[in-house]
């Protein structure tokens, strides 16, 4: 069975800088691109970056972008997003998820989620 | 990467069909058939429902069902039961490795 295990909220400062863990497990993990999608307060759900299986392949929603960066570690079969320059509106939920295929049209949904990690931006 | 419009709420009553619509442009969801549905239960992570306009994952009822019209995509909800009150996000592809989500629908059982 394919688990997502996440790692890393907090609370931090205005401007401030986190490090969010996604250990996966269950699935051949080298073989599947990954993704973060992040919910705010009360608000709908946010695709933030994506991260292809080898990591060569990566991007960025235009908020984040310059600010977040996405990495994996395929030997520990863990996926991270470092958050830098934090501020009120990056506050929330943030979930990784699995895209569904390893290549191919499946490839572009998200079937597995993580329990996700909160982020609260405060002073 | 503009946000895809979703009604913000929808209702039926337990046995009705409900359908909840996703519009979005030329650059995602009429450019590709790339579209995905998920239901997020309060408190829960989201649980992927549709994929690929209209392909239901294994263990999904069939009472959930989508299609796609040119930039609009829809979700339906056959014979709903209360296990169905959720809210509803649409997504779809933008192409160059982006995807929009909807700004999610609450549907009531009444």
């Amino acid at each position: 069975e394919v688990q997502l295990l996440q790692s890393g909220g907090g609370l931090v400062q205005p401007g401030g800088s986190l490090r969010l863990s996604c250990a996966a497990s269950g699935l051949s993990f080298r073989n599947f691109a990954m993704s973060w999608v992040r919910q705010g307060p009360g608000k709908g759900l946010e695709w933030v970056s994506f991260i292809s299986g080898s990591g060569a392949t990566r991007n960025y929603a235009d908020a984040v972008k310059g600010r977040f960066t996405v990495s994996r570690d395929n030997s520990n079969n863990t996926l991270y997003l470092h958050l830098y320059s934090l501020g009120a509106e990056d506050m929330g939920i943030y979930y990784c998820a699995k895209m569904k295929g390893a290549a191919g049209p499946e490839m572009y949904s998200f079937d597995y989620w993580g329990q996700g990690a909160l982020v609260t931006v405060s002073s | 990467q503009s946000a895809l419009t979703q009604p913000p709420s929808a209702s039926g009553s337990p046995g009705q069909s409900v359908t909840i619509s996703c519009t979005g442009t030329s650059s995602d969801v009429d450019d590709y058939n790339y579209v995905s549905w998920y239901q997020q239960h309060p408190g829960k992570a989201p649980k992927l429902m549709i994929y690929e306009v209209n392909k239901r994952p294994s263990g999904v009822p069939d009472r959930f069902s989508g299609s796609k019209s040119g930039n609009t995509a829809s979700l339906t909800v056959s014979g709903l039961q209360a296990e169905d009150e959720a809210d509803y996000y649409c997504t779809s592809y933008g192409g160059s490795y982006t995807w929009m989500f909807g700004g999610g629908t609450k549907l009531t059982v009444l």
